[in-house]
């Protein structure tokens, strides 16, 4: 069974900019996360999607936005990138609304210059 | 507000030896406890849950225990081996709320 994947592995924007990552979930998944992970900070929850709706946002502005397709895949965007916005972004999914049993993805890594 | 606190950002210990991570917590009451593994470059990796109403949990050679009162979880590894080096994030969560910590370091020298 295929685990969660997300792409670009690595993506290189300049501030300003504006970027777009990609998470698909593992089969059968209906929820999908995203948290952000700074160099030397935890995982901060951005976004969580379930049967295409937004379920829950994190303290993070509104240029940090996203949306869930019919086939349950995600799309995170992030607007007016600033230098702070460079981190890994974790997608993660799960069986319906369920946070306790998330499957993690590999991670996009954002650098902003 | 709501603080979660993994004991120290790094441990080193000796292969074979016992590995204790802590994970404390205040102005938060949660419904369960997980701990995930991370290695450099990847995403986190569930290990264990723990509910509110348990109070210790195994599996292979990992135990953690939950306890309410003290609003803390312990995270330990036993006979510890090199390939069990990563970074340790506790998390917490509680209906449509998940928080983790900013995790601890661990690292086994052979």
């Amino acid at each position: 069974e295929a685990g969660v994947t997300q792409s670009p592995t690595h993506l290189i924007k300049t501030r300003g900019q504006q970027a777009t990552l990609r998470c698909s979930p593992i089969s059968g998944h209906t929820s999908v996360y995203w948290y952000q992970q700074a160099l030397g900070l935890g995982l901060q929850f951005l976004l969580w999607y379930d049967e295409g709706e937004e379920r829950n946002r994190g303290n993070f502005p509104p240029r940090f936005s996203g949306r869930q397709f019919p086939n349950y895949s995600s799309e995170l965007n992030v607007n007016a990138l600033e230098l702070e916005d460079s981190a890994l972004y974790l997608c993660a999914s799960s069986v319906g609304p369920v946070l306790e049993t998330q499957y993690f993805g590999p991670g996009t890594r954002l650098l902003v210059l | 507000s709501q603080k979660i606190e993994q004991n120290s950002e790094a441990l080193n210990i000796q292969e074979g030896k016992t590995a204790t991570l802590t994970c404390n917590y205040t102005n938060y009451s949660p419904a369960y406890l997980q701990w995930y593994r991370q290695d450099p470059g990847r995403g986190p990796v569930f290990l264990l849950l723990i509910r509110e109403n348990e109070k210790e949990k195994r599996k292979e050679r990992l135990k953690v225990t939950f306890d309410t009162t003290l609003k803390q979880s312990l995270f330990h590894i036993t006979a510890s081996q090199p390939a069990d080096s990563a970074t340790y994030l506790c998390a917490l969560g509680s209906g449509n709320d998940m928080r983790f910590g900013a995790g601890t370091r661990l690292t086994v020298k052979p």
